[in-house]
């Protein structure tokens, strides 16, 4: 199926530990981001990255380091993780249609990330 | 922040018609507006956007006033499977970044 795809779908794990979340896409999409969405369910952009360059990073803190190996994937480290880091992540892509002119965006179905 | 105001809930009965307005009196000229969904547990869905025609497709139809201060989101035939919270969007093509807001929690009842 064609898709965003995010690995795993829930993850618990321990404060101060070091975890990712993986991201692939097989639209063919050249941009690619990842949203938070916090208990109150805002959901919120952190990074996009076009062509794997970082084009989007929405104030968030530096343990947080996206990293995209090509284009259909965008990988999201979190290091140090703290109890607000609990959330749901959503990987998303779209298609950058030329003069900075984008399309709408496929979100994957999220990561639940909880933070003891 | 979010340049949309929408009711915070909604019901519907199924089978209906959902009329799901929007408000965004700021909005510029080359400003769109976009829907999307979420349904619970899932990631949001694009669902339709328009500049100023009214837009319909498989989905939903988008009907924008003339003054294109506000719009509605009709879902013609409102199906249990539409309960979700609706996202009312105004964006510039050219800029990436989607900003939700709260949204509107459509309930569609049997």
């Amino acid at each position: 199926d064609t898709a965003v795809s995010q690995t795993p779908k829930y993850l618990v794990t321990q404060m101060g530990n070091d975890k990712s979340i993986k991201c692939e896409q097989n639209l063919g999409h050249d941009t690619m981001y990842w949203y938070k969405q916090d208990s109150k369910k805002f959901l919120k952009i952190m990074f996009s990255y076009n062509n794997k360059e970082l084009i989007i990073n929405e104030t968030v803190p530096n343990r947080f380091s996206p990293k995209s190996p090509d284009k259909a994937h965008l990988n999201l480290h979190i290091n140090s993780l703290e109890l607000g880091d609990s959330a749901v992540y959503f990987c998303a892509s779209s298609q950058d249609l030329g003069a900075g002119v984008y399309n709408e965006q496929f979100f994957g179905p999220g990561t639940r990330l909880t933070v003891l | 922040d979010a340049k949309t105001t929408q009711p915070t809930s909604m019901d519907c009965a199924e089978g209906r018609a959902a009329n799901l307005p929007c408000n965004h009196s700021t909005i510029s000229g080359n400003e769109y507006v976009y829907w999307y969904r979420q349904i619970h547990s899932q990631g949001p869905q694009y669902i339709i956007h328009g500049l100023k025609n009214n837009e319909t497709n498989e989905m939903a139809s988008l009907i924008i006033t003339e003054d294109r201060k506000s719009s509605t989101l009709i879902l013609p035939h409102a199906t249990l499977r539409d309960t979700a919270v609706y996202y009312c969007i105004v964006r510039v093509r050219r800029d990436d970044k989607i900003i939700f807001g709260k949204g509107t929690r459509l309930h569609i009842l049997p």
